[in-house]
């Protein structure tokens, strides 16, 4: 029974590249959050996903990320002309509902590095 | 909007002591309160987690956390720490009513001594 998966684990970019960060949620699950790691810091909310809707992006930035969660395939969270501040560690949640008391599955994250 | 301070970044114990690692939370109302803990590389996984009923909870790996709402913690407890238990842990809190919508503390990193 696979968990959360993402990949890549790691992603190496220069700056003013584009970083795309997969997440296949846990099998019966639709719903999926998106958390950025900074150093010394704990997770951040970015994005709130179900299948094909944004019901949540209050904790992104603005301008150049973007994230979708299609109908079929996996959700992408999209960053454009990467800046070094973005170097961090992306992880991907799913659950199966939008009950609060459904603990939230984590995936390993992918490690940005941005050059 | 509710927030978690973790007042220990580390912390440091020998091994077979007890451990208690502090979570304080800000919420309006009864909070959904959970611990995870991540090892190096990883993702979170979730230790254990509190929502209504009798206030000691009991989670994985021997660990428990205590909900004390007048103190507005949920400080996470465990009798005796084995090597393994070195890790970082998290406390998160939730917010009743709509989505499941997380907030997590800045994570307090474990590091036990032989």
């Amino acid at each position: 029974n696979a968990g959360v998966m993402q990949n890549p684990r790691h992603l190496v970019r220069r700056r003013g590249q584009e970083a795309r960060l997969r997440c296949s949620p846990m099998k019966g699950h639709s719903h999926v959050y998106w958390y950025r790691q900074l150093p010394e810091e704990g997770l951040k909310f970015m994005v709130y996903l179900q299948k094909e809707n944004i019901i949540d992006e209050s904790g992104m930035p603005k301008e150049r990320f973007s994230a979708e969660f299609p109908k079929e395939g996996p959700s992408i969270l999209r960053i454009q002309q990467v800046v070094r501040g973005d170097s961090a560690a992306y992880f991907c949640a799913s659950s199966p509902d939008s009950y609060q008391g459904s603990p939230l599955h984590f995936g390993n994250g992918t490690r940005l590095t941005v050059t | 909007a509710q927030s978690v301070t973790q007042p220990d970044i580390h912390i440091t114990v020998s091994e077979g002591a007890s451990l208690e690692l502090r979570c304080n939370y800000s919420y309006g109302a009864t909070p959904y309160l959970f611990w995870y803990v991540q090892s190096p590389g990883q993702g979170l996984q979730l230790l254990l987690k509190y929502f209504s009923g009798d206030t000691l909870v009991q989670g994985i790996k021997g660990f428990e956390a205590e909900f004390k709402r007048s103190q507005s913690s949920f400080n996470l407890r465990k009798p005796s720490v084995h090597w393994s238990d070195a890790a970082e842990y998290f406390c998160a809190v939730g917010a009743q009513g709509g989505y499941q919508k997380v907030t997590f503390g800045t994570g307090t990193k474990l590091q036990v001594i032989p």
